[in-house]
């Protein structure tokens, strides 16, 4: 069955380091992968997309890539900053032209000034 | 240019009562999406409404959730009766017509909804 994961464990780091955030996939060929924020109490926001044909992604401090060989991406915030503490999500798009997203179960992300 | 509006934002009830909630996604958004997210988990996708009609329900648990969108743009999701288990965030989001490249889709604050 299609699986995604993230890391389920909080990812604590000091500010100004960079923070990286794993998303893992199998049995899914997505042609599209994105990341979202999430605070507590709101829904999630859009951040970046990525294609399967674009190996890397950037938007102000932050990066994302994607290898399909490796079933896996990697997101990126560069400089972090205490306001960066929130849950990220990653989310898989299937090659159909449905519009219909599968979430991992997302990383908690806690910057520490 | 307003967000995706979702009512109530909480709501208590009881097992085997009934509850609604309402969703005013982005106008001009043709793309409508429930979700249930459960404390700790990602979103997982109940219906998918393309304008009126329905393009994906296939997690939504039919004998006792339904949800319309009339007129192509509010939508309403309802639980009748409700069990213990259907305690989570209710999000409603809302996105372009898919094929236009505008993949992203726009959330809501969510339901957070309770069954005692």
């Amino acid at each position: 069955s299609q699986k995604i994961e993230q890391n389920s464990e909080a990812l604590n780091i000091q500010e100004g380091k960079t923070a990286t955030l794993t998303c893992n996939y199998t049995n899914y060929s997505p042609a599209y992968l994105q990341w979202y924020r999430q605070d507590p109490g709101r829904g999630p926001v859009f951040l970046l997309l990525i294609r399967e044909n674009e190996k890397e992604k950037r938007k102000e401090r932050l990066k994302v890539t994607f290898d399909t060989t490796l079933k896996q991406s990697l997101f990126h915030i560069t400089a972090s900053q205490p306001a960066d503490s929130a849950t990220y999500l990653c989310a898989l798009y299937g090659s159909s032209n449905t519009g219909k997203l599968i979430f991992g179960q997302g990383t908690t992300l806690q910057v520490k000034p | 240019e307003a967000g995706v509006a979702q009512s109530p934002r909480y709501k208590i009830i009881e097992k085997r009562q009934s509850v609604a909630f309402w969703c005013n996604p982005i106008s001009g958004h043709a793309t409508l999406y429930w979700y249930q997210q459960i404390l700790g988990q990602g979103p997982k996708l109940l219906i998918q409404f393309q304008n009126n009609g329905v393009v994906d329900d296939s997690q939504l648990p039919k004998d006792r959730f339904s949800a319309e969108r009339l007129k192509g743009v509010d939508s309403t999701l309802k639980i009748q009766p409700a069990k213990l288990e259907d305690s989570a965030v209710y999000l409603c989001a809302s996105s372009s017509m898919p094929g236009q490249g505008a993949y992203e889709q726009y959330f809501g604050p969510g339901t957070r909804l309770t069954v005692t």
